[in-house]
């Protein structure tokens, strides 16, 4: 089945410097993927969707300077939180549509803290 | 629509009993649901989905029901194990609509007793 990988799991960063999170597909190609936060105890948000070879669209309130995605290959898009504060501490889970068929298949997420 | 709160509805049953997890969904255009559970500290995992042009789809000890009258999803889970417990979400989409990402619904965190 489709599997998508994330990384870090989880990475601990300092008030004021960036952090990458990457997203791969690993068994498909994906056209389209999205990024999702989700804060404890609450559903997922939708925080903008990335074609591959365009730019992201970014949900409302979702600041595009402060949230960096690039999605430069059918099987790799990458989050950027810069200049991260301790309110962007969070769980953000990236997912991926495979070309091919209509379904969604999600990373493991990654617990971000900023301290 | 966006899911807002900050509690999950609970639902403990006991283990062998059926559950029934319920979700209102907030867009008539929508045309694609989905159930999700999540275990803590991992990403969705899909349990089952449905179109718009069924009102019910069966699984492994799983149901999907779909009452598009009142916006209305649930999900039934046969013989519950204590490997079901974990937080529950619906998520629609409009297939085709161009927005392409899925809304989740609040969630439910479903518990299995002994």
């Amino acid at each position: 089945g489709a599997v998508v990988s994330q990384h870090p799991s989880r990475v601990i960063c300092k008030s004021g410097t960036s952090v990458k999170i990457e997203c791969r597909s690993l068994d498909f190609q994906a056209t389209t993927m999205f990024w999702y936060r989700q804060f404890p105890k609450q559903s997922l948000m939708l925080m903008a969707t990335s074609n591959e070879g365009s730019k992201a669209t970014y949900e409302q309130g979702v600041e595009k300077d402060k949230f960096l995605i690039n999605h430069a290959s059918l099987t790799l898009s990458t989050l950027t939180v810069t200049s991260a504060h301790p309110e962007d501490s969070s769980f953000y889970i990236c997912s991926a549509r495979d070309h091919l068929w209509y379904g969604y298949t999600f990373g493991s997420g990654t617990r971000l803290t900023v301290v | 629509g966006e899911s807002v709160g900050l509690h999950l509805p609970t639902l403990s049953v006991q283990e062998g009993d059926n559950s029934i997890i319920n979700c209102a969904y907030s867009n008539s255009a929508s045309d694609y649901f989905i159930w999700y559970k999540q275990e803590s500290g991992k990403g969705p995992q899909f349990i089952i989905d449905i179109r718009s042009n069924m009102d019910k789809r069966q699984g492994q000890r799983v149901t999907v029901l779909l009452n598009k009258t009142v916006k209305h999803l649930s999900l039934q889970i046969a013989a519950t194990q204590p490997g079901d417990s974990a937080v529950y979400f619906c998520a629609e989409n409009i297939m085709g609509g161009g927005a392409d990402g899925l809304t989740f619904g609040k969630g439910t965190h479903l518990i299995i007793q002994p």
